[in-house]
């Protein structure tokens, strides 16, 4: 089975500052591990993800996140916060063995930019 | 951009009353999904379907809910007899098989009184 731990369900930043939003997972097969943001009454929009390669991943918005096995994270950070970065932001977890997608999501961490 | 289509986006009905919520997945896309978001339990997967075809719907309570593709332009959640404790945000998504990302509906709130 798999599953992801988010630490910390609300985050707070000065607009400027480093976001750092931390993600665990467990998995008994190599990871598929995602980042996903989403905004008050919307869905889900998908930030970056990690399949194989660049344990360094680039995505939308200025984020990026690395994926480091042997800590069994893939923490999510932006240099310098800005307004808009307000918003729930989900760390998920698919198998990449067998071709499932079926995503494994964390609790959700709640990340408020302070101007 | 192409979008997954939720309807409705809101609905609040009584207990006991049948609840049908309708996803629109991306065409072409041939895998969907069902999730349901809540404070406490977070995002669960209850169902996804490929090709039409149920692979998956251990997390969904069987009694009372049902998953179906009638085409595949359409798939329909349904919960007879609702229940207060089904309020939830539900959420479509789709994709294709062994690519990611999943795309994501903007969800149907439900609010059973």
């Amino acid at each position: 089975a798999q599953s992801v731990t988010q630490l910390g369900s609300h985050v707070s930043v000065s607009e400027g500052a480093l976001v750092l939003l931390r993600c665990n997972y467990s998995s008994s097969v190599p990871p598929y591990l995602f980042w996903y943001v989403q905004y008050p009454n919307q869905g889900l929009q998908l930030l970056l993800k990690y399949t194989t390669g660049a344990t360094l991943v680039k995505g939308i918005n200025g984020f990026e996140a690395e994926f480091k096995k042997s800590e069994t994270s893939f923490h999510l950070t932006k240099p310098s916060a800005h307004m808009s970065d307000a918003a729930e932001y989900f760390c998920a977890v698919s198998s990449a063995q067998g071709g499932s997608e079926k995503l494994v999501f964390g609790k959700g961490t709640k990340l408020t930019v302070n101007p | 951009d192409a979008r997954v289509t939720q309807t409705p986006r809101h609905k609040v009905t009584e207990m006991g009353q049948e609840v049908t919520m309708r996803c629109q997945p991306i065409l072409g896309h041939n895998t969907v999904f069902w999730y349901r978001q809540t404070m406490m339990q977070g995002l669960e997967l209850l169902a996804y379907f490929r090709n039409r075809a149920p692979l998956d719907d251990s997390g969904m309570p069987k009694d009372r809910f049902s998953a179906e593709m009638p085409d595949a332009t359409l798939a329909t959640l349904k919960i007879q007899p609702s229940e207060p404790r089904d309020s939830a945000v539900y959420f479509c998504a789709s994709g294709l098989p062994q690519v990611q990302p999943q795309h994501f509906g903007d969800g149907t709130r439900l609010s059973i009184l």
